[in-house]
């Protein structure tokens, strides 16, 4: 089945550290794209990519980094410089943004600062 | 900000009623999206409607698009408590998707 998947689920991250969110698709879908949700908030744009080896900034992209080495990844780099990392993490793809089935979001990550 | 608001921030109703969610913008777009989150999980895209359309159905769902007044709206009749859920709307102004902060819909049996 065609999809997109997000790991891990739940990550906990001490002070200092950086983290790595994995988002992965199998729907050949060329660009993608990370938001960060907050309780009770929309979703914000730290990054997106609508082709191999090219990304832009989002709206929040301060202490987050991404790379797009390959059509199928698009892992999120959670750094220390981000201060307020804590946030429920949510990676999409999609063929464009006029495609009738929109966006396809994954489950999810849930970043904890401990 | 270019973020639609929907509106209202959270609406309760009975089982069998019906639901209606709007969404504002405030520059042109190309297209126009709602989308459902169960708590806890990801969006799921419930239907598109491109900014020369003026009304679309899916099912239960009919979404309407008013561009003279920056405006949609969501509605989902004879509601089910299966349709308790966040409900954004996204608008794609030609730079990316914009998401609106939701309308909390909890629909009681």
């Amino acid at each position: 089945d065609g999809g997109i998947t997000q790991s891990p689920k739940y990550l906990f991250r001490k002070e200092g550290q950086n983290v790595t969110l994995s988002c992965e698709q199998n729907l050949n879908h060329d660009a993608m794209y990370w938001y960060r949700q907050d309780p009770g908030q929309g979703l914000r744009l730290i990054y997106y990519s609508q082709i191999v080896n090219d990304f832009q900034k989002g709206d929040i992209a301060e202490g987050y980094s991404v790379s797009r080495e390959k059509k199928e990844s698009f892992p999120l780099t959670v750094t220390s410089a981000q201060k307020n990392p804590t946030a429920f993490y949510l990676c999409a793809s999609s063929i464009d943004r006029t495609a009738p089935g929109g966006a396809f979001f994954g489950q999810g990550t849930r970043l904890t600062v401990v | 900000s270019q973020q639609g608001e929907e509106d209202p921030q959270a609406l309760s109703i009975q089982e069998g009623e019906n639901a209606t969610m709007n969404c504002s913008y405030k520059t042109s777009i190309n297209n126009l999206q709602w989308y459902r989150q169960n708590s806890g999980r990801g969006l799921v895209h419930l239907i598109l409607i491109r900014s020369n359309e003026r009304e679309k159905h899916s099912g239960r769902l009919r979404v309407t698009l008013d561009t003279s007044k920056k405006s949609s709206s969501l509605l989902i009749t004879a509601s089910r408590a299966a349709d308790t859920a966040s409900y954004f709307c996204a608008t794609d102004y030609g730079q990316n998707f914009v998401f609106g902060p939701g309308t909390r819909l909890s629909v009681l049996p």
